[in-house]
């Protein structure tokens, strides 16, 4: 199992510029999320999904859409890159339960935006 | 609204040390309570685990303590290593909602 991988590792963008992040896992979980770190501030929710055709907002969702067609896929779109969306982009998978629950995150997307 | 927060921000340990990571939760609705570990350039990795209904979870060296009254939890990292040298983040959930982090905390073990 690869379990989750990320794409691209590094990107840099222009203001106003749009891209997507590439997230797949292979371990049949419903539910996957995106998250973003930023020095002293932890890791927050941008969206997450519960399962395929099912997505909702989490704490800090502007400038950022996503969609799930597949189980497996949960791309992240910046519609109009700004600078304040320079940051470190980590998508995660979950297998909810009560004695495994466990959540896996992938390498991450180093994203700078000028 | 910050929903867990963690201290310290950051701790340096002796090798042999014992480290301590604190967190504070808000919301009674918690029913699960992981620590993250992270290595620079990689994403977290879950550590250990806990639920409300022990007050104590022990893997090895690492140690969750619970305290339910207080809304607190602790990771306790016996006999520390230059290894551990990294930084950990507490969080919690409810059922299947969205993981909710600290802050994080940057330990380095000294040798």
């Amino acid at each position: 199992n690869a379990g989750v991988t990320q794409t691209p590792k590094f990107q840099v963008l222009k203001t106003g510029q749009s891209m997507t992040l590439q997230c797949a896992q292979d371990m049949n979980h419903e539910y996957m999320s995106w998250y973003r770190q930023d020095p002293g501030m932890g890791l927050r929710l941008i969206h997450y999904s519960v399962g395929a055709g099912i997505t909702d907002q989490g704490e800090v969702p502007n400038g950022y859409n996503v969609s799930r067609s597949t189980t497996e896929d949960f791309p992240l779109r910046l519609l109009s890159a700004a600078p304040s969306q320079t940051s470190v982009y980590f998508c995660a998978s979950r297998s909810p339960g009560r004695y495994t629950d466990t959540q896996y995150f992938g390498p991450g997307t180093r994203l700078t935006v000028l | 609204q910050q929903q867990v927060k963690q201290s310290p921000q950051s701790l340096i340990v002796q090798k042999g040390g014992i480290s301590i990571i604190n967190c504070a939760y808000e919301n009674t609705a918690f029913d699960y309570f992981p620590w993250y570990q992270q290595f620079p350039g990689k994403g977290p990795a879950l550590l250990i685990a806990i639920r409300p209904d022990v007050s104590e979870k022990k893997e090895g060296r690492f140690t969750i303590s619970f305290n339910k009254s207080a809304k607190q939890f602790s990771l306790h990292i016996m006999d520390s290593q230059p290894g551990d040298s990294a930084t950990y983040f507490c969080a919690a959930s409810i059922g299947e909602r969205a993981l909710t982090f600290g802050s994080g905390t940057r330990l380095q073990v000294q040798p």
